[in-house]
C-alpha cells in the first residue's frame, strides 16, 4: 500500500491530453514538493517534473505539473505513443522521515 | 557527464546479507548539493525509497528498513554502499543507486539498477 495515490492506468488516443492525479496528505504533499518520474518498463526511472511544476532541460513543455493542497496532477499533451510508460509521483513525507512514491500509473496511448 | 552504476551478487540467500556497491563516475561524490541513495523496486511493483546518506555523514532511511540496513560513502573510491540483513524473498527487487538533491530532495540521476533475487 503506497502512502500516495495514483491511478493504476489511464488512456487516451494520440494528440490528446491526459492527467495523471496522485493523492496525499497534510504531512507530505501538502508542505513539501513534488516531483515526477517516468519509466519505461525493463529500464530505470527518469526525473520528468520537480518542486510541482518544473521541468529538467530537455523535457518538453508537453509535460506539465500542479499542485493543489494534498494532490497533484501530471499533464501531457499532445500524447504521442512514445509517451507509453509507467508515472510516478513522489515527495518527502515529513511524520515518516522518508520519501515516499505513489503506486506508478501505466499510461497507455491508444 | 556523471553516471551512476549498481554492482553486487545477483542472488542472495534468504536470512542472509545483501551487499550492493554504486559508484560514481564523471563527478565527485563529495559534491555538497547531494545525497547519494538506493531506491528499490519489486518485479511488478512500485518504487520504494530505502535511505539517503550526504558525505558528510548525514543519513536518512526508511523506517520500515532502518533495523536492517546500514548506508555508506568511501570518497576516496566514489563508491556509495547498502548493506541490508536478514534477508527475505520480500527484498526481490531491482535496486536502483540515485542522486537526490539537498534542496527539494528530488532524485534527478538514477543508476541502471540491479536486480537482487533472495532465493536459497
Amino acid at each position: 500500500q503506497s502512502v500516495l495515490t495514483q491511478p493504476p492506468s489511464v488512456s487516451a488516443t494520440p494528440g490528446q491530453k491526459v492527467t495523471i492525479s496522485c493523492s496525499g496528505s497534510s504531512s507530505n504533499i501538502g508542505i513539501n514538493y513534488v516531483s515526477w518520474y517516468r519509466q519505461v518498463p525493463g529500464t530505470a526511472p527518469k526525473l520528468l517534473i520537480y518542486d510541482n511544476n518544473k521541468r529538467p532541460s530537455g523535457i518538453p513543455d508537453r509535460f506539465s505539473g500542479s499542485k493543489s493542497g494534498t494532490s497533484a496532477t501530471l499533464g501531457i499533451t499532445g500524447l504521442q505513443t512514445g509517451d507509453e510508460a509507467d508515472y510516478h509521483c513522489e515527495t518527502w513525507d515529513s511524520s515518516l522521515g522518508a520519501a515516499v512514491f505513489g503506486g506508478g500509473t501505466k499510461l497507455t496511448v491508444l | 557527464q556523471l553516471q551512476l552504476q549498481e554492482s553486487g551478487p545477483g542472488l542472495v540467500k534468504p536470512s542472509e546479507t545483501l551487499s550492493l556497491t554504486c559508484t560514481v563516475s564523471g563527478g565527485s561524490i563529495t559534491s555538497g548539493d547531494y545525497y547519494w541513495g538506493w531506491i528499490r523496486q519489486p518485479p511488478g511493483n512500485g518504487l520504494e525509497w530505502i535511505a539517503s546518506m550526504h558525505y558528510m555523514e548525514i543519513t536518512y532511511r526508511n523506517p520500515s528498513l532502518k533495523s536492517r540496513l546500514i548506508i555508506s560513502i568511501d570518497t576516496p573510491t566514489n563508491q556509495l554502499s547498502l548493506r541490508l540483513s536478514s534477508v527475505t524473498a520480500a527484498d526481490t527487487a531491482v535496486y536502483y543507486c540515485v542522486r537526490q538533491t539537498t534542496g527539494t530532495l528530488y532524485f534527478d540521476l538514477w543508476g541502471q539498477g540491479t536486480l537482487v533475487t533472495v532465493s536459497s
